[in-house]
């Protein structure tokens, strides 16, 4: 049974500071693996997918990498802003389920 | 741009309760799921749905949930006899063949007394 394990649960950082947000999973048979935000109370946004068969993705400020090998993903944020600060979740994908990690919870202090 | 909506947006229902929640997933997509959320957990697997049968299923979709597609616009999650252990907040989503990046409604809230 796939496990997602997202360390720490939450991360407080200064603005403009570059981090990145670690995921790891337990079994390496995944289609695709998926980054998400959550605000409170709110839904999930996509961010960004990547592909078992890639290495990593990229979106703006944001860059995902995927080493299936290892079982990890990161998530790397450049020059965080106070509008960054949200839950982030990683997601492993097989067949049409999603397995979620319990999230890191980031703020970006001004 | 196109989304997925889910109302009601909050629901408050007593034990033993049956429940209705509605989603309407985005116009061209073709497979839906519903995830469940319970407060300070994991976003949990429940159902996907494709061309009007469900594709897998999670051991917490029991006898007690079940899932339909009514229109052509409407995909709905029921929960028969609703349990406290059913408070938890639940998502709709949905994608198109092609793709695998699922989009996400905003979620209702089911709250069980």
């Amino acid at each position: 049974k796939q496990e997602v394990t997202q360390i720490p649960a939450a991360l407080s950082v200064p603005e403009g500071e570059n981090l990145v947000l670690n995921c790891s999973f337990t079994d390496s048979a995944i289609y695709n693996l998926q980054w998400f935000r959550q605000d409170p109370g709110k839904g999930l946004t996509s961010l960004l997918l990547i592909q078992s068969s890639q290495r990593e993705q990229t979106s703006g400020r944001l860059n995902a990498s995927l080493d299936k090998s290892s079982g990890r993903s990161t998530l790397y944020i450049a020059a965080s802003q106070p509008g960054d600060s949200a839950t982030y979740l990683c997601a492993t994908g097989a067949n049409s389920k999603l397995t979620f990690g319990k999230g890191i919870t980031l703020s970006v202090r001004p | 741009e196109p989304e997925v909506t889910q109302t009601p947006s909050h629901q408050v229902t007593q034990m033993g309760q049956e429940v209705i929640l509605r989603c309407v997933p985005i116009s061209n997509h073709l497979y839906f799921y519903w995830y469940r959320q319970i407060l300070g957990q994991k976003v949990e697997f429940l159902v996907s749905f494709y061309n009007n049968e469900i594709s897998e299923k999670s051991e917490i979709f029991d006898d007690q949930f079940s899932v339909e597609r009514p229109d052509g616009s409407n995909f709905t999650l029921k929960i028969r006899s609703t349990k406290l252990e059913d408070s938890a907040m639940y998502f709709c989503a949905s994608n198109w063949e092609g793709t695998d990046t699922q989009y996400f409604g905003p979620g209702t809230r089911l709250t069980v007394l």
